[in-house]
């Protein structure tokens, strides 16, 4: 069975500060892969997401992500945080040919300024 | 609509209650999704309609849920006989991709937030 695991659970950083967030899953097959957040109060965003090609993806808000698979690793990472990007941020793998998403248990981030 | 929308927004039942939770998915997308999200966890998935066709429900827990989507748009989500531990934020996304693959992402809603009392 799939699963995605999120080592990080709550990581506190100042402003700008550099961000890592660990995704490591557990399939065999090809996937597609995704990072969502959660600002406090909304709903689940899609940050950026992997299907094929450039195994560096670029996303929203200066956030990118690499795909590794050798290690079957999705980082996420940014540069320079900043107090606005406080939130859950999770990772999430979908096997291709199947339609659900698998969702890690997430990563809250707060950021002091 | 501009997103998808789920209704309420919160819901407290009693033990052993039934519940109906709604979702108006962005108009014409094809694929309509529901995810539970239990405190502290990642979002789980429960079942998933191709319009009005229930492809999967491989992830709803017990016979006391049940989903459905009859015209192919607004669905509804039932938890007959509720328990502590069906409290939750229950989830609804939408894709306009026709396979189900999520390929540019599902938009989800805000959630309803369930307790069980």
């Amino acid at each position: 069975a799939q699963s995605v695991s999120q080592h990080n659970h709550h990581v506190i950083l100042s402003e700008a500060a550099s961000l890592e967030l660990g995704c490591n899953y557990s399939y065999g097959g090809t996937v597609n892969l995704f990072w969502y957040v959660q600002y406090p109060g909304q709903h689940l965003q899609l940050l950026l997401k992997y299907f094929s090609g450039d195994p560096l993806v670029k996303g929203i808000k200066g956030f990118e992500a690499e795909f590794i698979k050798s290690k079957f690793s999705f980082n996420l990472r940014k540069p320079s945080v900043q107090w606005s990007d406080t939130a859950e941020y999770f990772c999430a793998v979908n096997a291709q040919n199947t339609d659900k998403l698998i969702f890690g248990t997430g990563t809250r981030l707060q950021v002091f300024p | 609509g501009a997103g998808v929308s789920q209704s309420p927004r919160y819901k407290v039942a009693k033990r052993g209650q039934d519940v109906a939770l709604r979702c108006d998915p962005i108009s014409g997308h094809v694929s309509l999704f529901w995810y539970q999200q239990a405190l502290g966890q990642g979002p789980e998935f429960l079942t998933y309609f191709q319009n009005e066709a229930q492809l999967d429900k491989s992830g709803l827990p017990s016979d006391r849920f049940f989903a459905e989507r009859p015209e192919g748009s607004v669905s509804t989500l039932k938890i007959q006989r509720t328990q502590q531990e069906d409290s939750a934020v229950y989830l609804c996304a939408s894709s306009s991709v026709s396979s189900g693959q999520p390929y540019y992402g599902y938009t989800f809603g805000s959630g309803t937030r369930l307790t069980v009392v």
